[in-house]
């Protein structure tokens, strides 16, 4: 149990386009999901989190304009990179978790590249 | 700031021999514990979780947490080279998880 699906795994955008990832609770419903990013060889950075009929929750430094989530349902929430720029180029995960304080199971993450 | 601290490695470690993580915290408030492997490109999953002080084992694997010294750590018996990965310690409170910057590993054969 515990599955969180994530997609797509890779993407290519041009600058200046938005990239919208998927999150989805497969076999559970998820009130809060989480949004991380991990540049190479750097540790996981949360950016936010995102709450299930209300908005999300961001960490210092990360632009709520740039990064839209939306958490329609307690089994998908969505992150959205608008103007994508080449720095914006990472690894996203999310991940959910079953029960408080029971562990976060990842999604399979996306590898974002802006050209 | 609640923090969670790691050595960044490489942990070089023989196969067959036994790879020891460490990971502190500085959250007391900190009620559960999670170790993650992460494999490079790929997103972290998780092996162990410890809530109580003392060990906890699942085969290879033995968690131990000692609350009053905030440090919990990671025994990898019998390494094998698929054990080479990077080892993410993360705490729990009320609040998201924190993670370490994770410790690397390297099981040599």
């Amino acid at each position: 149990g515990a599955v969180v699906s994530q997609h797509p795994s890779r993407v290519i955008c041009k600058s200046g386009t938005s990239v919208k990832i998927e999150c989805r609770s497969l076999d559970f419903q998820a009130t809060t999901m989480f949004w991380y990013r991990q540049f190479p060889k750097k540790s996981l950075m949360l950016m936010a989190t995102s709450n299930e009929g209300s908005k999300a929750t961001y960490e210092q430094g990360v632009e709520k304009d740039k990064f839209l989530i939306n958490h329609a349902s307690l089994t998908l929430s969505t992150l959205t990179v608008t103007s994508a720029h080449p720095e914006d180029s990472s690894f996203y995960i999310c991940s959910a978790s079953r029960e408080s304080n029971y562990g976060y199971t990842f999604g399979s993450g996306t590898r974002l590249t802006v050209v | 700031q609640k923090e969670v601290e790691q050595n960044s490695g490489p942990l070089s470690v023989p196969e067959g021999a036994i790879a020891s993580l460490n990971c502190t915290y500085s959250d007391r408030g900190s009620q559960s514990f999670f170790w993650y492997r992460q494999y490079s490109g790929k997103s972290p999953e998780l092996i162990m979780f410890i809530y109580s002080n003392g060990d906890k084992e699942d085969g290879r694997f033995t968690a131990q947490l000692n609350k009053a010294s905030q440090y919990v750590s990671l025994l990898i018996r019998d390494s094998q080279p698929s054990d080479s990965a990077t080892y993410l310690c993360a705490v729990s409170g009320n609040t998201p998880l924190v993670f370490g910057k994770g410790t690397r590993l390297s099981v040599i054969a």
